[in-house]
């Protein structure tokens, strides 16, 4: 089981531009969970998602920022007109869904810098 | 609302020496709490959780529920412990994770 995949690992953008962060949960796994690491700062929770369903957004902005987890395919994470302040690394991770008390595998994140 | 503190950004110990990175929480309910470690160049993992309690890598976490901390400990540290350590904590009933901002723990030899 290779993990949880990420890519691409660095993404460069100039402001104005979209990001897309791909997340390929291990296998097996229903559930994504998508953090954001400012600089200095612990991963604060974005959004949680099953296949198909958004289940918790609470964290994402509320404008520019959207995901989703289709049927078929990784989960993306969609920064629509990139600002300064959205540099940081993205960090996915997945669960089997069988229980709240789930273990979370992480992926190596991806760093965004916005130019 | 659910806050995770890490009140030290970095702990320096000599090899051998004790270990103990702090860790408290805010959280109205039950919540489950877990040490996360990151090493240099790999991705973050599990290390352990407080439901399980088990001792990993020698480390050992007790929820005090009365102080609402969860203190990481180790007697004797090692240099290959060092790493990126987040305590996170996930509410009664819900499985996404509030980290704090992390303690970097280096041991020298």
């Amino acid at each position: 089981n290779a993990g949880v995949m990420q890519n691409p690992r660095h993404l460069v953008r100039r402001r104005g531009q979209e990001a897309r962060l791909r997340c390929s949960p291990m296998k097996g796994h229903s559930h994504v969970y998508w953090y954001r690491q400012l600089p200095e700062e612990g991963l604060k929770f974005m959004v949680y998602l099953q296949k198909e369903n958004i289940i918790d957004e609470s964290g994402m902005p509320k404008e520019r920022f959207s995901a989703e987890f289709p049927k078929e395919g990784p989960s993306i994470l969609r920064i629509q007109q990139v600002v300064r302040g959205d540099s940081a690394a993205y960090f996915c991770a997945s669960s089997p869904g069988t229980g709240l008390s789930d273990e979370q595998f992480f992926g190596p994140g991806t760093r965004l810098t916005v130019l | 609302a659910q806050r995770v503190t890490q009140p030290e950004k970095l702990l320096s110990v000599f090899k051998g020496a004790p270990v103990e990175l702090k860790c408290n929480y805010s959280y109205s309910g039950s919540p489950e709490l877990f040490w996360y470690v990151q090493y240099s160049r790999q991705r973050l993992q599990l290390l352990l959780r407080h439901i399980s309690r088990e001792s990993i890598k020698g480390f050992t976490a007790d929820l005090n529920k009365g102080e609402t901390s969860f203190h990481l400990k180790k007697p004797f540290a090692q240099e290959e412990d060092s790493a990126m350590y987040y305590c996170a904590l996930s509410g009664s009933g819900y499985s996404t994770l509030t980290f704090g901002k992390g303690t970097m723990l280096l041991v020298s030899p």
